[in-house]
């Protein structure tokens, strides 16, 4: 059962346009979330996250949004560039808790010149 | 830092062979993560350590799949016998304290890992 849930296996945007990727989670007690990205042949790197307690967190051109009633965040990409073009991994854990991060399976992003 | 350095990067093994692949984590980190990442089911958690000590290995498909931690600087993953269906991307990760917040896994560049 996929607790952490990435529907979009692929998404292609235009330079300079907003990149939006969702993920939606089932497991209530998760309550930190981070994004990863992965390039080919290299290993998943990370690039921001956010705790249960804000609804925002924001890093330059990288925004990230959730929504707890929902079970549902998502990262957006303003403005996208061709250097964006990655696979995006959402991930989440239990601070304090388990020291597991759940991740889904990806979200290929495409970003066209 | 080197940051996680894994080998081989690539292992072409026949079916029925042992396979054994090598992690170096960061120096510094109390954990060690093994992760197989696979179109169908994308980064599964197979196993971690804290301290060197195996924590949860509820992730580890089969007793065909078994791995270490000798020390703090070294941690295996071996698959004997290897089966064609264990192809996928191996990767292994460190975190100093992943369970908090502002800390976050850290990848080595993975062993693709395809068995014929």
């Amino acid at each position: 059962d996929q607790q952490v849930k990435q529907n979009s296996p692929s998404l292609s945007v235009q330079e300079g346009r907003i990149s939006i990727l969702n993920c939606d989670y089932t497991n209530s007690m998760f309550d930190y979330f981070l994004w990863y990205k992965k390039y080919p042949a290299e290993g998943p790197t990370f690039l921001i996250s956010i705790s249960s307690i804000k609804d925002k967190n924001e890093d330059g051109r990288f925004t990230v949004f959730l929504n707890k009633s929902a079970k549902h965040l998502s990262l957006h990409i303003v403005p996208s560039q061709p250097g964006d073009s990655a696979v995006y991994f959402c991930a989440a854990n239990t601070q304090g808790g388990s020291e597991k991060l759940v991740f889904g399976k990806g979200t290929k992003l495409t970003v066209n010149p | 830092d080197a940051g996680v350095i894994q080998s081989p990067r690539h292992e072409v093994t026949e079916m029925g062979q042992e396979v054994t692949l090598r992690c170096k984590p960061i120096s510094g980190h109390d954990y060690l993560f093994w992760y197989r990442q696979t179109m169908m089911r994308g980064l599964e958690l197979l196993i971690y350590f804290n301290n060197n000590v195996p924590i949860d290995d509820s992730g580890m498909p089969e007793d065909r799949f078994s791995a270490k931690m000798p020390n703090a600087s070294f941690s295996t993953l071996k698959i004997q016998p290897s089966e064609p269906r264990d192809s996928a991307v191996y990767f292994c990760a460190s975190s100093p304290n992943p369970g908090h917040r502002d800390t976050e896994a850290f990848f080595g560049q993975g062993t693709r890992l395809t068995v014929v």
